[in-house]
């Protein structure tokens, strides 16, 4: 069974805290991963592709590790227009489907 | 920058009802999907649509369901009975080619399906 798996948090840091989420998957041939945010009752948001060989983006840095079939994200320097919920996504091989985690919530404290 | 739009943005019907969800996906993009959230739950994916025909679907997408692009722009999921099960929020999504790394998936903001 394919399965995307994320602490569901929550996450409550201060201001400035950095902040590392953790997603494993399970399906070994998977071929893309992505990280999403999702604003409360909104859409998800693409936040950045992760590649292998790690992937930096401002203050958001993704890893990948393919053989622990795990994915990383750390954010450095926390604003409060963080918080959110973080998906790990993955693709598989050759399919069109995305399968999601159910989500990191993540809350900055002022 | 270009968005998925999706209409209405609320949708309450009885059980039974047929719905019909609306989607303008990103004009240039070539890939369309349909993704539903139950309150609390994770994003699910339905179905996937290329070159005017299905390309994927999941086991949640049964025969209650069905997609069409009726026009050039667009993208269109129906639900024939509705069951209060299918009460959730529909993502529409499109990407330029394959969802991959270099091809991400750009969401609508949703459609809430009330179903009483």
């Amino acid at each position: 069974r394919k399965e995307v798996e994320q602490d569901p948090g929550p996450f409550n840091v201060p201001e400035g805290a950095t902040v590392a989420f953790n997603c494993t998957y399970s399906n070994s041939a998977s071929q893309s991963f992505f990280w999403y945010r999702q604003d409360c009752r909104k859409e998800p948001k693409l936040l950045m592709s992760v590649y292998s060989s790690g992937n930096e983006d401002g203050r958001f840095t993704a890893q990948l590790n393919r053989a622990s079939q795990y994915i990383s994200l750390l954010i450095r320097d926390s604003k409060l227009s963080d918080s959110a919920t973080y998906l790990c996504v993955v693709s598989g091989a050759g399919s069109y489907q995305l399968t999601f985690g159910k989500g990191t919530k993540l809350s900055v404290i002022p | 920058e270009p968005e998925v739009t999706q209409t209405p943005s609320h949708q309450v019907t009885q059980m039974g009802q047929e719905v019909i969800l609306r989607c303008v996906p990103i004009s240039n993009h070539l890939y369309f999907y349909w993704y539903r959230q139950i309150l609390g739950q994770k994003v699910e994916f339905l179905v996937s649509f290329y070159n005017n025909e299905i390309s994927e679907k999941s086991e949640i997408f049964d025969d209650q369901f069905s997609v069409e692009r009726p026009d050039g722009s667009n993208f269109t999921l129906k639900i024939r009975s509705t069951k209060l099960e299918d009460s959730a929020m529909y993502f529409c999504a499109s990407s330029e080619a394959r969802g991959d790394a270099m091809s991400p998936l750009h969401f609508g903001n949703g459609t809430r399906l009330t179903v009483t």
